[in-house]
């Protein structure tokens, strides 16, 4: 079973961008096919699903954080890494990384395994 | 307001069973997509409790069981113990928003 592990700033200035690493480890990020998450949760509130990537460095997001957010794959270091630009403070949240997993389609894909999740506070 | 709707909180004594409801729409879980159950114990990660539906990841007890019907999913747990006190969530996919959504979480207390 892999394991994963954020890693980053823990504070961020308003209007900045927010840079965060997921280490893959227990396996190789390039195998099998799966895709890789970031999902974020602000203190207190429920889970938004940021984005994904594939190993091919295809990548698909969420449409409310599409014009900030880029996320991208290094298979030499076995991390993927999350970008989140011009930041507030509704950008607050503990932010995990996570494996994108299904068994036919992606429309069917579930959240497994989980990092230990890292708090990111935007503030001046 | 969450996609996914679910009551924000349940309880139940020790041993006793309860349910946790996961109302959708016809974008999500009425257009047949899975619905996904997470467990998230204070200051801890979501960890998946079941997946498409029913099925049950390897460690987790036979206690945890899922449903779905309709536009509307459940997770039951019977013999209630101390340590399933924790928040509940659910997720699908909503073709409508184009994304994978979360219910907005249940609190669940161990009388």
């Amino acid at each position: 079973q892999v394991q994963l592990q954020e890693s980053g700033p823990g504070l961020v200035k308003p209007s900045q961008t927010l840079s965060l690493t997921c280490t893959v480890s227990g396996g190789s990020i390039s195998s099998d096919n799966y895709y890789w998450s970031w999902i974020r949760q602000p203190a207190g509130k429920g889970l938004e699903w940021i984005g994904r990537i594939y190993i091919s460095g295809s990548t698909y997001y969420n449409p409310s954080l599409k014009s900030r957010v880029t996320i991208s794959v290094d298979m030499s270091k076995n991390q993927f890494s999350l970008k989140l630009s011009s930041v507030t403070a509704a950008d607050t949240a503990v932010y995990y990384c996570t494996k994108f997993s299904y068994y036919s389609a992606t429309y069917y894909a579930w959240f497994d395994p989980w990092g230990p999740g890292t708090l990111v506070t935007v503030s001046s | 307001q969450s996609v996914l709707t679910q009551p924000p909180s349940v309880s139940g004594a020790p041993g006793q069973r309860v349910t946790i409801s996961c109302t959708g729409s016809s974008s999500n879980i009425g257009a047949g997509y899975d619905v996904h159950w997470y467990q998230q114990l204070p200051g801890t990660a979501p960890k998946l409790l079941i997946y498409a539906d029913s099925n049950r990841p390897s460690g987790v007890p036979d206690r945890f069981s899922g449903s779905k019907s309709g536009t509307s999913a459940s997770l039951a747990i019977t013999g209630l113990q101390a340590e399933d006190e924790a928040d509940y969530y659910c997720q699908s996919y909503d073709s409508s928003l184009s994304v994978w959504v979360f219910g907005g979480g249940t609190q669940l207390t161990v009388l």
